[in-house]
């Protein structure tokens, strides 16, 4: 059974540090690994998307790394902003169990002004 | 093109009524699941359909929960004789139906939050 971990659970950082997000799966037999971001209250918006062949993938001050082998993800947020406050959500689709994708619990970010 | 839209955006129902929530893909995708978010708790899946089929169900509970996606119109997520244990947000995400799905991005409504009373 494919587990995500997500560390730390929380996060709070001065605006303008550059911060790492973590995420370990139990299982290496993905398709791919999405991160999403989801606000208080409201819906998930993907972020970032990884092929399983893939080893990383960059929009805009967010970059994200991924090791298949090790069971790992990293997201790379740069010069953090306060509307970079939220929670951020990793999930892996595994190559078994349907198309379905399982989640971590989340890191919730705070960027003080 | 409009995102995964789901509705009601919020829904409150007495114990023992039923609730049922709908999710209308992004135009083009015929892959559709729904995933529970309990309080304080991360998502978990529920169920995958793609048109007129269930997919994959393994996430759904056994008793008063079913789901349906027809052929025309939006996913139904069915709940029957609500319990406050039911009150969550319930997400439908929806991928397009190239290859074999497996690959291609999610997208995900805003979702509905349910709370029974």
């Amino acid at each position: 059974k494919q587990e995500v971990t997500q560390i730390p659970a929380a996060l709070s950082v001065p605006e303008g540090e550059n911060l790492v997000l973590n995420c370990s799966f139990t299982d290496s037999a993905i398709y791919n690994l999405q991160w999403f971001r989801q606000d208080p209250g409201k819906g998930l918006t993907s972020l970032l998307l990884i092929q399983s062949s893939q080893r990383e993938q960059t929009s805009g001050r967010l970059n994200a790394s991924l090791d298949k082998s090790s069971g790992r993800s990293t997201l790379y947020i740069a010069a953090s902003q306060p509307g970079d406050s939220a929670t951020y959500l990793c999930a892996v689709r595994q190559e078994t169990s349907g198309s379905r994708l399982t989640f971590g619990e989340g890191t919730q970010l705070t960027v003080n002004p | 093109n409009a995102g995964v839209m789901q509705n009601p955006r919020h829904l409150v129902r007495r114990r023992g009524q039923e609730a049922r929530l709908r999710c209308s893909p992004m135009k083009g995708h015929s892959h559709v699941y729904w995933y529970r978010q309990l309080p304080e708790e991360g998502l978990k899946f529920m169920v995958y359909l793609q048109k007129e089929n269930i997919i994959d169900e393994s996430g759904m509970p056994k008793e008063r929960f079913s789901a349906e996606f027809p052929k025309e119109g939006p996913s139904i997520l069915r709940i029957q004789q609500v319990v406050r244990g039911d009150s969550a947000a319930y997400f439908c995400a929806s991928s397009p139906s190239l290859g074999t799905g497996r690959n291609t991005e999610a997208f995900f409504g805003q979702g509905t939050r349910l709370t029974v009373v």
